[in-house]
């Protein structure tokens, strides 16, 4: 079975600072590892995915996350964060055997001016 | 623009009613696709995985009589909550895998509010 556990449920960086979420992930088989984005009353939307290959990925909106199996982690990072990247982050895992996606419970990203 | 649609946004419905919920994948063909819930203010829960021509696929602890998943064609499928109660008020995720992409979609969500 898969899981995904996100480190604090709540983080808040001032605007200008390093955004840095954490993700560690349990998998039998390599992982398909996401990041998900959702803004209040809304859908979620596709940040970055690590598949196989790099293992430093770039997403959208200047995030970034590298996968590091040795830890079994997937953090995500942003070098300077902006209010508008306040919102709920989701990370989550796959196996792509059957597209199946487990979420982690969610990291709420509060910025301060 | 959006590639999955769901519909409705919202729904208020009665106590023991039924409330269907679409979903639609808009520039591709689904032959799998899958339903969230989220409660508020947690992470999203897999219901169940919609087959296209076959039957839907529930997770442990989903009532597949409760939640009647049907995938009639490669771009729709559906979730009816059958006599629903307060208990079933949700925000309800539907997401469809373009396999051409190798990206899964995901639809703005369903709220749904039972009295």
């Amino acid at each position: 079975a898969q899981s995904v556990t996100q480190l604090g449920s709540h983080v808040s960086v001032s605007e200008g600072a390093l955004v840095l979420l954490r993700c560690n992930y349990s998998s039998s088989v390599p992982p398909y590892l996401f990041w998900y984005v959702q803004y209040p009353n809304q859908g979620l939307q596709l940040l970055l995915k690590y598949t196989t290959g790099a293992t430093l990925v770039k997403g959208i909106n200047g995030f970034e996350a590298e996968f590091k199996k040795s830890e079994t982690s997937f953090h995500l990072t942003k070098p300077s964060a902006h209010m508008s990247d306040a919102a709920e982050y989701f990370c989550a895992v796959s196996d792509n055997r059957d597209d199946k996606i487990i979420f982690g419970k969610g990291t709420r990203l509060h910025i301060l001016p | 623009g959006a590639v999955v649609s769901q519909h409705p946004s919202r729904v208020i419905c009665k106590s023991g009613t039924s409330v269907k919920i679409e979903c639609r994948s808009l520039d591709f063909q689904a032959t799998t696709m899958f339903w969230y819930r989220q409660f508020p203010k947690q992470s999203l829960m897999l219901m169940a995985t919609s087959n296209e021509g076959s039957k839907a696929t529930y997770e442990q602890g989903v009532e597949k009589d409760k939640f009647l998943i049907n995938h009639a064609s490669l771009t729709l499928s559906t979730l009816t909550v059958t006599s629903a109660h307060p208990e079933d008020s949700s925000f309800y995720i539907c997401s469809a895998t373009n396999r051409v992409q190798e990206t899964q979609y995901f639809g703005p969500g369903t709220r749904l509010l039972v009295l």
